[in-house]
C-alpha cells in the first residue's frame, strides 16, 4: 500500500518547455487534488477532481491542465513553463467517510523553471 | 467563496507548555469540514485532526484538540505539552460540503518553534 505517489521528485525546465507531473493513489479514493506551495507560503489549489471523468478549477488554474485518467491517476500538465511556476507541487487524494475526513498527500515534486 | 485566515505567521512556545494556533474561516456552506495539517522541515504534509461542522463536541487526537466555535467561525488548534518535534509549519484547511463539494483550501500557515 504505497498511498499517494508522485513522479518526478525533482525537475528543472527552461522557460517554454512542457512537462507532465504524474500522480497515483492506491486507496480507491474518488477525490484527487493538485496544489502548489511557494516558499514560505501555504498550499494553493490548482485543480481538483471529485471523481473519474470530472475536473474543476481551483484557486490558481491558469497555465495548467489536468487529466483524470482513471480512478487511480491524476496528472498535471504545464504546456509552456514560466519562471512563476517554480514551486513545490503536491498531489493529494481523499474520501469522506461519515464523520471523518482526511486528505493524503504525496511527497511533492520540486519544480524549477529557469 | 471559501477563505481561511491564519493571523499568526510565527509563534514560539516553551517546551512542555500548551499553545493555541488561530484559524478563522469564511464559507457560505452550512455543512463543512475543518482540518489541521503539520508540515515539518522535511516537507511532508501530516494530517493532525478533523472537525465536522455538525459535530457538537470538539475533536481531539492525543495532544491535539480543535477548539471549534461555529458562531465565531473559528477552529483553533491547541497543542498540549509541546515537544521539540512539534516545531513545524501548521496549516488550517476547509472543505465545503455543499456548493463547493470536494474543494479543499488551505490557510497561509503558522510557523511554530518550540524552545527547550
Amino acid at each position: 500500500n504505497a498511498g499517494v505517489t508522485q513522479t518526478p521528485k525533482f525537475q528543472v525546465l527552461k522557460t517554454g518547455q512542457s512537462m507532465t507531473l504524474q500522480c497515483a493513489q492506491d486507496m480507491n479514493h474518488n477525490s484527487m487534488y493538485w496544489y502548489r506551495q511557494d516558499p514560505g507560503m501555504g498550499l494553493r489549489l490548482i485543480y481538483y477532481s471529485a471523481s473519474e471523468g470530472t475536473t474543476d478549477k481551483g484557486e490558481v488554474p491558469n497555465g495548467y491542465n489536468v487529466s483524470r485518467l482513471n480512478k487511480r491517476e491524476f496528472s498535471l500538465r504545464l504546456e509552456s513553463a514560466a519562471p512563476s511556476q517554480t514551486s513545490v507541487y503536491f498531489c493529494a487524494s481523499s474520501e469522506a467517510y461519515g464523520s471523518t475526513d482526511t486528505q493524503y498527500f504525496g511527497p511533492g515534486t520540486r519544480l524549477t523553471v529557469l | 467563496a471559501q477563505k481561511i485566515t491564519q493571523t499568526q505567521p510565527g509563534m514560539f512556545v516553551q517546551e512542555k507548555e500548551a499553545v493555541t494556533l488561530d484559524c478563522t474561516y469564511d464559507t457560505s456552506d452550512q455543512s463543512y469540514g475543518l482540518f489541521w495539517y503539520k508540515q515539518p522541515s522535511s516537507g511532508e504534509m501530516i494530517f493532525l485532526i478533523y472537525q465536522g461542522s455538525y459535530d457538537e463536541q470538539n475533536a481531539t487526537e492525543g495532544r491535539y484538540s480543535l477548539n471549534f466555535q461555529k458562531a465565531r467561525k473559528s477552529a483553533n488548534l491547541v497543542i498540549s505539552a509541546s515537544q521539540l518535534g512539534d516545531s513545524a509549519m501548521y496549516f488550517c484547511a476547509m472543505r465545503g460540503l455543499e456548493t463547493s463539494y470536494d474543494k479543499v483550501i488551505f490557510g497561509p500557515g503558522t510557523s511554530l518553534s518550540v524552545i527547550p
